[in-house]
């Protein structure tokens, strides 16, 4: 069965660093999203993402935060200068059609910011 | 804006006895309703979902009722097993945007199966 990738599983890193997290979509699918979970807390959404431009974002997704699909496959989430609060599990989704709207989730990256 | 509310867990019960979780929405428009569950060090998966005043969504004995009249959509199992441990999300989106659609995610609610 089709499945949504993450990688890496784990990333530590350094306040002020940039990270990139990665993720590969089911690959008929054509709508993309980005959810965090910090730890204890509910799952939040970040950015949606269709026909290569962002269709709906978060007050948590500001300018430190970007989203590219640099090719027909990934779709990654950069954050630019990481902070301690930035530590969280980061979900990926991919939904076929939106008016179907089920999102199938990759198995998150979790991020330490230390 | 939308929320969800679900029940705070842990959930503890012992192996065949009968699961609720309850959870209540708040929504704008008219929402699809979903429940979703996470298993220890994976990612989410859908369980079951609903897109209309009272429809039932079903799937591996789990069952939940979209009820618009108490903004409610209950995760019920009638007989539970140790590999239903995990936690559970209650989770609505509004099909108000054309282009993606964005979920909004209750707590979760652990629950653990002991034989």
């Amino acid at each position: 069965e089709p499945e949504v990738t993450q990688t890496p599983s784990h990333q530590v890193t350094q306040m002020g660093q940039e990270v990139i997290l990665r993720c590969v979509p089911i690959s008929n699918h054509l709508y993309f999203y980005w959810y965090r979970q910090i730890l204890g807390q509910k799952v939040e959404f970040l950015v949606s993402f269709y026909n290569n431009e962002i269709s709906e974002k978060s007050e948590i997704f500001d300018d430190q935060f970007s989203v590219e699909r640099p090719d027909g496959s990934n779709f990654t989430l950069k954050i630019r200068s990481t902070k301690l609060e930035d530590s969280a599990m980061y979900f990926c989704a991919s939904s076929e059609d939106s008016h179907t709207d089920t999102q199938y989730f990759g198995p998150g990256t979790r991020l330490t910011v230390l | 804006g939308n929320s969800v509310t679900q029940m705070e867990g842990p959930v503890t019960l012992s192996e065949e006895a009968f699961l609720t979780i309850n959870c209540t929405y708040t929504a704008t428009g008219y929402p699809s309703l979903f429940w979703y569950v996470q298993y220890p060090g994976e990612g989410l998966q859908l369980l079951l979902k609903a897109t209309k005043a009272d429809d039932k969504g079903s799937n591996k004995g789990f069952e939940a009722t979209y009820r618009k009249e108490t903004t409610s959509f209950h995760l019920e199992k009638g007989s539970v097993q140790v590999s239903d441990s995990a936690v559970y999300f209650c989770a609505l989106s509004d099909l108000g945007k054309a282009a993606g659609n964005k979920l909004t995610f209750g707590g979760g609610t652990r629950v653990l199966v002991k034989p």
